[in-house]
């Protein structure tokens, strides 16, 4: 079956511009994560929704990242007035409600702010 | 808060030698406990897991056991092969107490090298 698919793969954008990430969980997940991996480092959480609620979101670092679920399935990262630091690895993952211990990683989108 | 520690890398061998990745975990509660693989050019794959202690997963000829006394879960292979070539994470997650529904929370990765 189909695994966490993420689009784009890459994508490269200005200073200051904003970007959208989209993430399709696998078919039946109720269950989504955002992670952020910078480079040399082990993903970082950002944000858990059960369903369409962001049920976690103690891992974005600030007002500019922002994340919807509007119908429990696709699920999409913004981020506004994006900064160099931006610059990453942005990991999607899914798992099923009664063991969101195991979860699911999409193939990622490198994100790379000039 | 939750974090992991591994041993940093690169950590290079021959084919057929010992592994161990060391791993320690400081976590409140009772956290599940994972080792995750990246492939060269691939996403991240559930290798193996426990959830309790004194627990151990094992998946492709890897163990890890669940070392609550000493707050570890190290990773192992009897004998590795080139193919064994990847990123090696070790991650907590919510478990018992520890919120569950949490993400997970990862260290920063051993990069292992292995040569023919």
């Amino acid at each position: 079956g189909a695994g966490v698919s993420q689009t784009p793969s890459n994508k490269v954008t200005e200073k200051g511009k904003y970007v959208e990430l989209r993430c399709d969980p696998i078919s039946g997940h109720t269950a989504l994560y955002w992670y952020r991996q910078s480079l040399g480092q082990g993903p970082e959480f950002l944000i858990y929704f059960q369903g369409t609620g962001a049920a976690d979101d103690s891992g974005l670092p600030n007002d500019r990242f922002f994340a919807v679920r509007p119908e429990g399935s696709v699920s999409t990262l913004k981020i506004q007035r994006t900064e160099r630091g931006d610059s990453a690895v942005y990991l999607c993952a899914s798992s099923l409600m009664g063991d969101t211990d195991t979860q699911y990683f999409g193939p990622g989108t490198r994100l790379t702010v000039l | 808060g939750n974090s992991v520690t591994q041993m940093e890398g690169p950590v290079t061998l021959s084919e057929e030698a010992f592994l161990t990745i060391n791993c320690t975990y400081t976590a409140t509660g009772y956290p599940s406990l994972f080792w995750y693989v990246q492939y060269p050019g691939e996403g991240l794959q559930l290798l193996l897991k426990a959830t309790k202690a004194d627990d151990k997963g094992s998946n492709k000829g890897f163990e890890a056991t669940y070392r609550k006394e000493t707050t570890s879960f190290h990773l192992e292979k009897g004998s590795v092969q080139v193919s064994d070539s990847a990123v090696y994470f070790c991650a907590l997650g919510g478990g018992v107490f520890g919120g569950g529904a949490d993400g997970l929370t990862f260290g920063k990765g051993t990069h292992l090298i292995i040569q023919p």
